[in-house]
């Protein structure tokens, strides 16, 4: 079974701290990593994306992948209550797996003012 | 700028009734998905389709129909339903150029069977 873990929530943090989400793949076939960021009641909504080892900064958001350790996380800098939400982690397998993406099972940020 | 539709946004089934969700996508994408949410989980692959004409089975696909007759409509089929499919369900596209495209998601249906 290919899968992808989060680590277990809620995550609760004050406003102006660093959130630190991390996620697990068992599938080292996995090339494409992508954290969503989901409201409640919405669909989820593509915040970063990562394919290489290392680091990849988007203003607040930094990615980071070792997959070596077949480990990712997202870290958000300066978290602030609009933060709040489910963060969910996928993976995608390159080649021939048309796009298909394996989710973890989300975890639960809230940034307290 | 429509993107992935999705119809009804909120349905409520009888135990072995069925129905089918709608989803259509204006942006040309190859690659359409159906996933479903349960509460507090993640996303699960039920029906994917690469093409017109060319569809396969994701993660979870008992209970399940699709078909692809145009690039643009991916209608998920529920037959008797149960229960277990009470969730929330995502439609999805993407371009089948590029590694790792964007995929977008319509804005969900969620589904009740009582």
């Amino acid at each position: 079974q290919k899968e992808v873990e989060q680590n277990s929530g809620p995550l609760s943090v004050p406003e102006g701290a660093i959130a630190s989400l991390n996620c697990t793949y068992s599938d080292r076939g996995s090339q494409s990593f992508f954290w969503y960021r989901q409201y409640s009641g919405k669909s989820p909504e593509l915040i970063m994306s990562i394919y290489s080892n290392g680091d990849k900064e988007d203003g607040r958001f930094t990615a980071q992948l070792n997959k070596a350790s077949q480990y990712v996380s997202l870290l958000i800098r300066d978290s602030q209550p609009s933060d709040s939400a489910t963060y969910l982690c996928a993976a995608s397998i390159g080649g021939t797996s048309y796009g298909k993406l394996t989710f973890g099972q989300g975890t639960i940020l809230t940034v307290h003012p | 700028n429509a993107g992935v539709t999705q119809t009804p946004k909120f349905r409520i089934l009888k135990i072995g009734q069925s129905m089918t969700l709608q989803c259509t996508q204006d942006m040309n994408h190859n690659y359409m998905y159906w996933y479903r949410q349960d509460p507090g989980m993640g996303l699960k692959l039920i029906y994917y389709s690469v093409g017109a004409g060319i569809t396969d089975k994701g993660e979870v696909p008992n209970g399940y129909n699709v078909s692809r007759s145009t690039t643009e409509d991916f209608p998920l089929r529920l037959e008797l339903a149960a229960p277990s499919q009470t969730s929330v369900y995502f439609c999805a596209s993407r371009n089948r150029q590029g590694y790792g495209n964007t995929i977008y998601f319509g804005e969900g249906s969620w589904l009740t069977v009582v």
